[in-house]
């Protein structure tokens, strides 16, 4: 299963809202999360369920969506926000991940 | 503290071999299943290998298939991923990450250690 992101690479600010889109290659329900990956740092799951937030996640982070095409959005983004943002699909073996939504500082 | 932590980067050779570890702490090691996962420099993340709890269930990406041996201790609370005929292309940070019970969730993930395949 193929996922994509869009877009790539965005520069926003500090308070913005901002919102990622990942598309699968087929129907995969609601089986999907999203990572967060600080520079230099490992991934930090984030979304589970396509829509339900990890524990100890800020609410400031929501998903949606089912089928081929999900969300993440962040409402009002913070500092430590600024990191690239993975989808992942855990509908079937082998795993898969987006290739990645990078967040820059305006 | 749950915590995996990874060893056995470094410098290798072009088709030489190298052999990483996973240490887990801090979780019943033996009912979780573990993935190995790897990010080339720059690049985004690349799922390789999981290996149930109990070692009897074992997965590899098509990348690194035939390539590559995984397994675990868990009397040792360890985890190895052995990769022979290594390319250029292998050099990556490579993570480990715990699967959630109920999903395919990689909820803990190992701080990674880096493979270098160079002459």
């Amino acid at each position: 299963i193929q996922l994509t992101q869009s877009p790539s690479f965005l520069s926003t600010s500090v308070g913005d809202r901002v919102t990622i889109t990942c598309r699968a290659s087929q129907d995969i329900s609601t089986y999907l999360a999203w990572y967060r990956q600080e520079p230099g740092k490992a991934p930090n799951l984030l979304i589970y369920a396509a829509s339900t937030l990890q524990t100890g996640v800020p609410s400031r982070f929501s998903g949606g969506g089912s089928g081929t095409d999900f969300t993440l959005t962040i409402s009002s983004l913070q500092p430590e926000d600024f990191a690239t943002y993975y989808c992942q699909q855990l509908h079937s073996y082998p795993i898969t991940f987006g290739p990645g939504t990078r967040l820059e500082i305006k | 503290e749950v915590q995996l932590v990874e060893s056995g980067g470094g410098l290798a050779q072009p088709g030489g071999s190298v052999t990483l570890s996973c240490a887990a702490s801090g979780f019943t090691f033996s009912s979780y299943s573990i993935n190995w996962v790897r990010q080339a420099p720059g690049k985004g993340l690349e799922w390789i290998s999981y290996i149930s709890g109990s070692g009897s269930i074992i997965y590899y990406a098509d990348s690194v298939k035939g390539r590559i041996t995984v397994s675990r201790d868990n009397a040792r609370n360890s985890l190895f991923l052995q990769m022979n005929s290594l390319r250029a292309e292998d050099t990556a940070v490579y993570y480990c990450a715990r699967e959630t019970i109920e999903a395919p969730l990689l909820d803990v993930w190992g701080k990674g250690t880096t493979v270098t395949v160079s002459s």
